[in-house]
Parts: structure tokens; sequence; C-alpha cells
């Protein structure tokens, strides 16, 4: 089994909310990802957490949290985000940190308004 | 910074018209190539991973092949749920983590 869930699968908020996106897997895998995609462009990487710490931050800006609760679960706390955050945020994960396949969940679609 | 291309853009194909997806790299030595498969709205699927020049792989109507510049898939007698956007994808190592390097994608379309 291969799969990554993601929830919600939708999501609109407005710039003032707080909200959550939540991914699981139980591939029994050691890293876990966050990226962003915009339309026609290919996904960007936001965070990477290996044993569940946060050891990549690709520069986002604060009111991206993520979270990592425990090795199967992975959430990425949203606050005050602007419309230019609207994109589908994937979740993906590894075997390890180390040169291998990702998978990936299918995804959350983010609206800002 | 490695660097990832892909071509063409956009291919539009028959159904049954075999055809040749390009993926070419700048890397300062390849750790592993990746190509996956996104349909719209929805995450990529893993479908290969090359380590070294030389090296094939193939499922169903799949072929990815890699030279030390470039990586191919192949696509035979396609049909149309082979539609998609096709991306690869190279390993790139930050201080000690992968990270992949996307190109920007083949949208394939496949007409019956």
């Amino acid at each position: 089994d291969t799969e990554v869930t993601q929830t919600p699968k939708h999501l609109v908020m407005g710039m003032t909310n707080k909200k959550s996106l939540k991914c699981e897997q139980h591939m029994g895998h050691r890293a876990m990802y966050w990226y962003k995609q915009k339309a026609k462009k290919p996904p960007e990487l936001m965070f990477v957490y290996s044993y569940e710490k946060l050891s990549i931050n690709e520069s986002v800006p604060s009111r991206f949290s993520p979270e990592c609760p425990n090795s199967s679960l992975l959430n990425l706390h949203l606050h005050a985000l602007q419309p230019e955050d609207s994109a589908l945020y994937l979740c993906a994960s590894s075997q390890d940190r180390g040169v291998r396949e990702q998978y990936f969940g299918p995804g959350t679609r983010l609206t800002v308004t | 910074e490695d660097q990832v291309t892909q071509s063409p853009e956009a291919l539009r194909l028959q159904e049954g018209e075999s055809s040749s997806l390009n993926c070419s790299y700048t890397v300062s030595g390849l750790r592993g190539l990746f190509w996956y498969r996104q349909d719209p709205g929805k995450g990529p699927e893993f479908l290969f991973t090359l380590y070294s020049a030389g090296e094939e792989k193939e499922k169903e109507r799949l072929k990815a092949t890699l030279t030390k510049k470039e990586s191919f898939l192949h696509i035979t007698a396609p049909k149309p749920e082979d539609s998609a956007t096709y991306l690869c994808a190279v390993s790139e190592m930050n201080t000690g983590f992968q990270k992949l390097v996307f190109g920007t994608g083949t949208r394939l379309l496949v007409s019956p």
C-alpha cells in the first residue's frame, strides 16, 4: 500500500482565519514533506520532516506553520494567509531522507478570499 | 544548482501513435531521477526511479530510459487514459536531505 491521505480536499478561508491541513501515511515512512503547487507549475518544496523533526524550511513565511505529532501524521497550520497563497497543497512521504521515491497524497485545494 | 528541462511542453497524439518525452538535466553527480504522472487537480503518481546511465524501467505502455544527460519516457500505443502531465525530477541532496528538483512537465493529450 502506497497511500498518503490528505484532508480536507477543498478549503476556502478568509485572510483572518486559522485553519489546518492534515496528512497521514501508514507505510512506516520516516520522511514527510509539504509542497505547494500553483496552476501549470511543478510542485515547490516547503518543508521536510525526518524522524518527526523539522529538517528543511525553504524560507516559507511564518503564516505557514508545520507540525509532526508522530511518525504517521503531518499538519500544516495556516494563519493570516494572502490570496496569492491559494494553491494545491501536497503532502508526500518517503522511506527515509535519502535518495528515495516520494509518494504524494491527493492534495488540498486551498482558496484564500 | 541542479536544473531540469522537459520537452515538449505539450504533446497531442492519436490513440496508438507512439512517441517519447524528454527530460534533460544539469546536475553535479546524478543520484536519482524520478518520473511522475499527474492528473488535473490531483497529486503526482510515482512511476519510475532511475539511478544510473543505461538503466531502463517498464510499466505497461511506458518505458523510461536514462543517459548521462537526459531521460526519455517512451509511450507505446497510447490510450486516452494516458492523458496527463508527466513530471521528471532529479534528486538533489541538501545538507543530507533529499530535495526533488522538478521540471515543468509535459502535458500529454491522447485522442481516440
